[in-house]
């Protein structure tokens, strides 16, 4: 069974600040993808970043960072220089390829307010 | 637009009635999959298609719950004799296949949510 844990139900920062959101996970799985979906008010889910298993590189892309770290089954999350729009719930996921990496499985998500 | 589309966006209805909602996904891709998103939970899979064929079904998915993707293309989710614990989002998403597992993610739709009263 697979399953994503995201501890942090809700965080408020002030803009400007760096925020990090949390993920944790668990699989029996081999060979695994991780995401991150970003889901506005509006509604729909985001797609952010999939990262590979093997691919224990950390990623950055602009304000956004991603630290992938086997040792302890975590797929964190960074915002640097936090603004109001980065407000949302934000998904952390895991696929696998037991399931054929089809069925996707959702955390809880972390809502983020960014307070001006 | 030429992402996944959803029809429609809020549905209200009484229970006991039956509802159907609509999903297009993008264009070129094969794979379509519904989820459900309960308020503070993060979506669960129900089902996925790939083209016309319905290959997988969660034990979520009970027997007033139908998805057909008849000419693998657009989808319809119908759900017979609607109860308050259907009253969620329904999210459709679509992805390419995955054949050299290089192209995994899906994209979603905006999700029709439903209230059943």
């Amino acid at each position: 069974a697979q399953k994503v844990t995201q501890a942090q139900t809700e965080i408020s920062v002030v803009e400007k600040e760096d925020v990090t959101l949390d993920c944790v996970y668990e699989t029996r799985d081999t060979t695994y993808y991780l995401f991150w979906y970003k889901q506005p008010p509006s509604g729909e889910l985001v797609f952010l970043i999939r990262r590979n298993s093997f691919d224990e590189q950390n990623e950055i892309s602009g304000r956004y960072s991603w630290n992938f770290q086997k040792s302890t089954s975590s797929f964190n999350f960074t915002i640097t220089a936090s603004q109001v729009v980065d407000s949302a719930v934000y998904f952390c996921a895991l696929s696998g390829n037991s399931g054929g990496y089809q069925k996707v499985t959702f955390g809880t998500g972390t809502k983020l307010q960014v307070i001006p | 637009d030429t992402g996944v589309s959803q029809d429609p966006r809020h549905k209200i209805t009484k229970r006991g009635q039956n509802v159907t909602f609509r999903c297009d996904p993008i264009s070129e891709h094969n794979r379509l999959y519904w989820y459900r998103q309960t308020l503070g939970q993060g979506p669960e899979f129900l089902t996925y298609f790939q083209n016309e064929a319905q290959l997988e079904k969660s034990r979520l998915l009970s027997d007033r719950f139908s998805a057909e993707r008849p000419k693998g293309s657009f989808s319809t989710l119908e759900i017979q004799r609607t109860e308050q614990g259907d009253s969620a989002m329904y999210l459709c998403a679509s992805s390419l296949g995955a054949q050299r597992q290089g192209r995994t993610e899906a994209f979603f739709g905006q999700g029709t949510r439903l209230t059943v009263v």
